[in-house]
């Protein structure tokens, strides 16, 4: 099993472009979610999926939009990229087991300019 | 007041060395708790669960004091690979449970 994956690893955009973060897991898993990691700011939730059809908002959804395309794809979108989103960007899934464990994918790290 | 609240860091320690971190958090009705480990430029990854009973794997010890919201986690005998950043996580509340909370995270560095 690959667990949880991430395209790209590494992405540039100028400011006022988009692009669509790519992630998968093959672990069957129900719930789904897109964090953003700052120097000391810890990781942060920006939206996740508690099961394939619903997305819902994190603690700093504005600027992004996701899609739970299937069990398996939640993809994250910036419509249009701005300076402050420059981050890495972590994607995670977890079942519905007690424990509340989440895996998380390799990151991606993005930067605008 | 943050959620999640741990001690930057860095610790260093020499090996063989024992360490250990604290961490608060401020919602008494979190459910869950977790000590996550996190690697230069790489994902988090679980260490451990806590327990509110308390539970140790191999040279790791956690403990949970719900009465005082704060969660230890114990690292005995240090080695040079301990070396990385300690995540405090508790579940959230909303959602059924469905959201983690992260803490910034704990520095830890093992040095001959």
């Amino acid at each position: 099993n690959a667990g949880v994956t991430q395209t790209p690893k590494f992405q540039v955009l100028k400011t006022g472009q988009s692009m669509t973060l790519q992630c998968a897991q093959d672990m069957n898993h129900n719930s789904m979610y897109w964090y953003r990691q700052d120097p000391g700011m810890g990781l942060r939730l920006i939206y996740y999926s508690a099961s394939e059809g619903t997305t819902d908002k994190g603690e700093v959804p504005n600027g992004y939009n996701v899609s739970r395309l299937n069990k398996r794809e939640f993809s994250l979108r910036l419509e249009s990229a701005a300076p402050s989103q420059t981050s890495v960007y972590f994607c995670a899934s977890r079942t519905r087991a007690r424990n509340y464990e989440q895996y998380f994918g390799p990151g991606t790290r993005l930067t605008v300019t | 007041r943050k959620e999640v609240e741990q001690d930057p860091g860095p610790f260093n320690v020499p090996e063989g060395a024992t360490v250990a971190f604290n961490c608060t958090y401020s919602n008494s009705a979190s459910q869950s708790f977790f000590w996550y480990r996190q690697d230069c430029r790489k994902e988090p990854k679980l260490l451990m669960s806590v327990y509110s009973s308390g539970n140790e794997d191999g040279r790791f010890t956690a403990q949970l004091n719900r009465a005082s919201q704060y969660i230890s986690l114990l690292i005995r005998d240090s080695k040079l690979s301990d070396s990385a950043t300690y995540l405090c996580v508790v579940s959230g509340v909303t959602g059924g449970g469905n959201k983690l909370t992260f803490g910034t995270g704990t520095q830890l560095k093992v040095e001959l």
